[in-house]
């Protein structure tokens, strides 16, 4: 079963707002680990963060993870045309077996 | 560097045939997975390795087979295809725990 789920589904921004979707998990997770997916490519690794880390910066990309609730979210700002693609958060349970959500598909309209 | 090459990247088989979704890295990676993806269900895991010669079932590795002899090369099998595996596969690999995933381009897998 898939432990990550992100919300919301889909997401549409005008460029140049900034982008925020939110992942929750049910176990225990040793990292964290957000992809891009253009349609129709493969996923592109984005951030990892640590189960020991809160936050942490990319660019234009912000990632927080808080443990006691679970739950992580990714930040994107000032977005562009670009960073339409969907978005899947992975969580990694010590055990290499990384689990993928069913992801959210932002949209940026020029 | 090619990072993760997936080949076919298309491919119709009528069910009850057999066939390899070959996948090689040129990174020196150990870990090395298989996942499918189907419509809204995200990616599901199919098989994973740890290393050469070491490999352990996903979620739903059901009709699949893997072996990995090299640290390079690491083929799914489908044994008996099934209009079910209609899917798109992907390959990925990692240095290890807390790296991100290569992920290939993928192979878009039809089953009539």
């Amino acid at each position: 079963s898939q432990q990550g789920e992100e919300d919301p589904q889909a997401l549409s921004i005008q460029e140049g707002e900034n982008a925020t979707m939110n992942c929750s998990y049910k176990t225990s997770i040793n990292n964290l680990q957000w992809y891009r997916q253009n349609s129709g490519r493969g996923l592109v690794h984005l951030i990892l963060i640590r189960s020991n880390e809160r936050e942490k910066h990319s660019g234009r990309l912000r990632v927080t993870l808080d443990t006691s609730k679970k739950s992580s979210s990714l930040l994107i700002t000032a977005s562009r045309a670009a960073d339409t693609a969907s978005y899947f958060c992975a969580t990694d349970p010590h055990d290499y077996k990384l689990s993928f959500g069913a992801g959210t598909t932002v949209t940026v309209r020029a | 560097n090619a990072g993760v090459t997936q080949t076919p990247k298309f491919q119709v088989l009528k069910t009850g045939q057999s066939m390899t979704l070959q996948c090689a890295q040129d990174m020196n990676h150990e870990y090395m997975s298989w996942y499918r993806q189907d419509p809204g269900m995200g990616l599901r895991l199919i098989h994973y390795s740890v290393g050469a010669g070491i490999t352990d079932q996903g979620e739903v590795p059901n009709g699949y087979n893997v072996s990995r002899s090299t640290t390079e090369d690491f083929p799914l099998r489908l044994l008996s295809a099934a209009p079910s595996q209609t899917s798109v596969y992907f390959c990925a690999s990692s240095a290890g725990l807390n790296y991100g995933y290569t992920f290939g381009s993928g192979t878009r897998l039809t089953v009539v």
